[in-house]
């Protein structure tokens, strides 16, 4: 069975500090992967997407991909107590339609 | 531009009722997702549409239907509601139907069943 695997959390960050967010997945068919923020009791947002092995940086934001190692990251600089959230990977399903997704880790920016 | 709209926002219902839930997608997307969201947990496929088709469905039970009509706007019916559907009910759409494209989401449909 595909799988994503985000650790839980929370994980606490001090506000100014590098978050930095994991997930492993074990489809290695997986081409696409999407990195999204959830406020509770709200949606998820996209806040990324990469499709190639490497760094993609958005302003604070910097995913990264190492498919050999089947393992995707987000790195958020200069923390914000508005980036307390649980982020949620989520990675293409390779020979079919669907999104498999991770449980999420919940973060937390402490002032 | 208009986001993903999903109506009702909240759901009250009692066991054994059945709920139809409604999705209308971002100006151009053809694809509607549905998921299923309980506390702690990240989305749970149900059902992918695109072009009308059914695409994709989830390990969810056959009390669980949907359907996208032509102007790509979508509905999930859910019926014989038992406890354990109480959830947040999420809608996403993209641009077509393969799993390479960005879903965007609704704000969702809270249900509660009494």
């Amino acid at each position: 069975q595909k799988e994503v695997e985000q650790n839980s959390g929370p994980l606490s960050v001090p506000e100014g500090a590098i978050a930095s967010l994991n997930c492993t997945y074990s489809d290695r068919g997986s081409q696409s992967f999407f990195w999204y923020r959830q406020y509770s009791g709200k949606s998820p947002e996209l806040i990324m997407s990469i499709y190639s092995n490497g760094d993609k940086e958005d302003g604070r934001f910097t995913a990264q991909l190492n498919k050999a190692s089947q393992y995707v990251s987000l790195l958020i600089r200069d923390s914000q107590p508005s980036d307390s959230a649980t982020y949620l990977c989520a990675v293409s399903g390779g020979s079919n339609y669907q999104l498999i997704w991770g449980a999420g880790t919940k973060l937390i920016i402490k002032p | 531009d208009a986001g993903v709209t999903q109506s009702p926002t909240h759901l009250i219902k009692t066991r054994g009722q059945h709920v139809t839930l409604r999705c209308s997608p971002i100006s151009g997307h053809k694809s509607v997702s549905w998921y299923q969201q309980v506390l702690g947990q990240g989305p749970q496929f149900i059902f992918q549409y695109y072009e009308k088709e059914e695409r994709g469905r989830g390990n969810f039970p056959d009390r669980f239907s949907a359907r996208q009509f032509p102007n790509y706007s979508s509905e999930l019916n859910v019926n014989a509601l038992l406890l354990g559907d109480s959830a947040l009910y999420l809608c996403a759409s993209s641009l077509q139907g393969d799993s390479n494209q960005p879903q965007h989401f609704g704000d969702g449909t809270r249900l509660s069943i009494l």
